[in-house]
């Protein structure tokens, strides 16, 4: 199975703050990335598909970007609902799909 | 608008078999797959396996074969996950998510079953 690596675990930024998250594929995935967001208690909210593509709905602040095997999520301008947890997940090895282990972003 | 309602919380020995289900609305039932997902408690993301609404057909993540059913009921758009030989480490909430239409990721999700084994 594809492995795949999110960095860092967990970070704390204010609001208004820029947060970058990367995740790293163990092999080559294209673009075949997607990024959720995860509150507590909550199932995960599909963010970014193809590494780069908004999902509708998704403020335009949240943008992916990255191929191949390094991808990042962005947050500009994070705002309160922004804290929470969040997940890649590599979609090229099928029926493999793997998560990352997750970047938890709490309130500095 | 697109619901994905899964069954209530179980509570199971270990031994035991336990059975989800996911009732779709809100869209064609047989025109998108479905996934399913778990979480332990206070851990990441375990997708499962995959099943063709549509078909039948059904894959699974190499450490649940032989130990994961998954069936469908078209006629009321319900997804069942079976699990057997149920141990302590299968404690988790299971969830069911859609397929998205563009082939990447999963767009729609329910809301989680927690299973217990104890």
């Amino acid at each position: 199975d594809i492995q795949m690596t999110q960095s860092p675990s967990s970070l704390s930024a204010s609001v208004g703050d820029r947060v970058t998250i990367t995740c790293r594929a163990s092999q080559s995935i294209s673009s075949y990335l997607n990024w959720y967001q995860q509150k507590p208690g909550k199932a995960p909210k599909l963010l970014i598909f193809a590494a780069s593509s908004l999902q509708s709905g998704v403020p335009s602040r949240f943008s992916g970007s990255g191929s191949v095997t390094e991808f990042t999520l962005t947050i500009n301008s994070l705002q309160p609902e922004d804290f929470a947890t969040y997940y890649c997940q590599q979609s090229y090895s099928t029926p493999a799909w793997t998560f990352g282990q997750g970047t938890k972003v709490e309130i500095k | 608008q697109v619901q994905l309602v899964q069954s209530g919380a179980e509570v199971k020995k270990p031994g035991a078999s336990v059975k989800v289900s996911c009732k779709a609305s809100g869209y064609t039932f047989t025109r998108y797959y479905m996934h399913w997902v778990r979480q332990a408690p206070g851990q990441g993301l375990e997708w499962m396996a995959i099943i063709n609404p549509s078909g039948g057909s059904t894959s699974f993540a190499q450490k649940f074969q032989g130990r994961v059913t998954m069936t469908r009921d078209t006629s009321t758009s319900t997804v069942y996950m079976e699990l057997n030989s149920l141990r302590s480490e299968d404690a988790a909430v299971y969830y069911c998510a859609r397929a998205s239409p563009e082939g990447h990721g999963f767009d729609y999700w329910g809301q989680g079953t927690l299973v217990t084994v104890s």
